[in-house]
């Protein structure tokens, strides 16, 4: 199963574009990248999911290069209430729904 | 309406206890998963169940036994609790087992004293 590394804390102040990279040197194949947010007192909430290249929804960005070695997650124009967890994962359909959950990045974001 | 719903939410309870917390989920999947969260906020996958029929078992210590009654419920009890079971437990929820996206409660926040 393959390892993300990503910043463990991030500040930012309303307005900005917040960038989030993560790190997966040893990706598969057969594996996709998602990300998951998790707000205080709640449970992990799916953001988005690619395979390569870009994906783009109402709620982020998602950049992959074509080595899919790492992620980079775009939030454009965050508020105060996209202060949250942010976990990247690497995730292989096969695994059974069996997630791996890093430490996540505590994105702060401030007025 | 919740689409992964569990009960309690807070749970303070004695160490020796026994308790259990319940998970209901309306989004006709058929699968339902517990997942554990420390102090150090690592997320932990601890259950999955297909149908009523357990397909993950991560190396839990046999005190939490899950039950499913039907496969829109999974319920977690817990024997003889101890005090490093203090933890954030949630209950999920996807359809199938061949999927990236998985639908979490509210987390049943648990203090053993």
């Amino acid at each position: 199963l393959a390892k993300t590394t990503q910043p463990i804390s991030m500040d930012s102040y309303e307005g900005q574009e917040v960038n989030i990279t993560c790190s997966h040197n040893n990706i598969a194949t057969n594996d996709y990248i998602t990300w998951y947010q998790q707000f205080p007192s709640q449970g992990p909430r799916f953001i988005i999911q690619g395979y390569k290249t870009k994906v783009t929804n109402e709620v982020a960005s998602l950049f992959i290069p074509a080595d899919r070695k790492s992620s980079t997650l775009s939030l454009p124009r965050v508020s105060l209430s996209d202060t949250a967890v942010y976990y990247c994962l690497v995730v292989t359909n096969n695994q059974g729904g069996k997630l791996i959950f890093g430490q996540g990045t505590e994105l702060s974001v401030k007025p | 309406d919740t689409a992964v719903s569990q009960t309690p939410k807070y749970l303070v309870t004695q160490m020796g206890n026994d308790k259990s917390i319940k998970c209901e989920q309306n989004l006709g999947h058929d699968t339902m998963y517990w997942y554990k969260q420390d102090s150090k906020k690592f997320l932990k996958i601890m259950f999955s169940y297909n149908n009523k029929e357990l397909i993950i078992n991560e190396t839990v210590p046999n005190r939490f036994s899950p039950k499913s009654p039907d496969k829109a419920h999974l319920n977690l009890h817990i024997n003889s609790l101890e005090l490093g079971d203090s933890a954030v437990y949630f209950c999920a929820s996807s359809q199938g087992t061949v999927v990236t996206t998985i639908y979490f409660g509210e987390g049943s926040w648990l203090t053993v004293v």
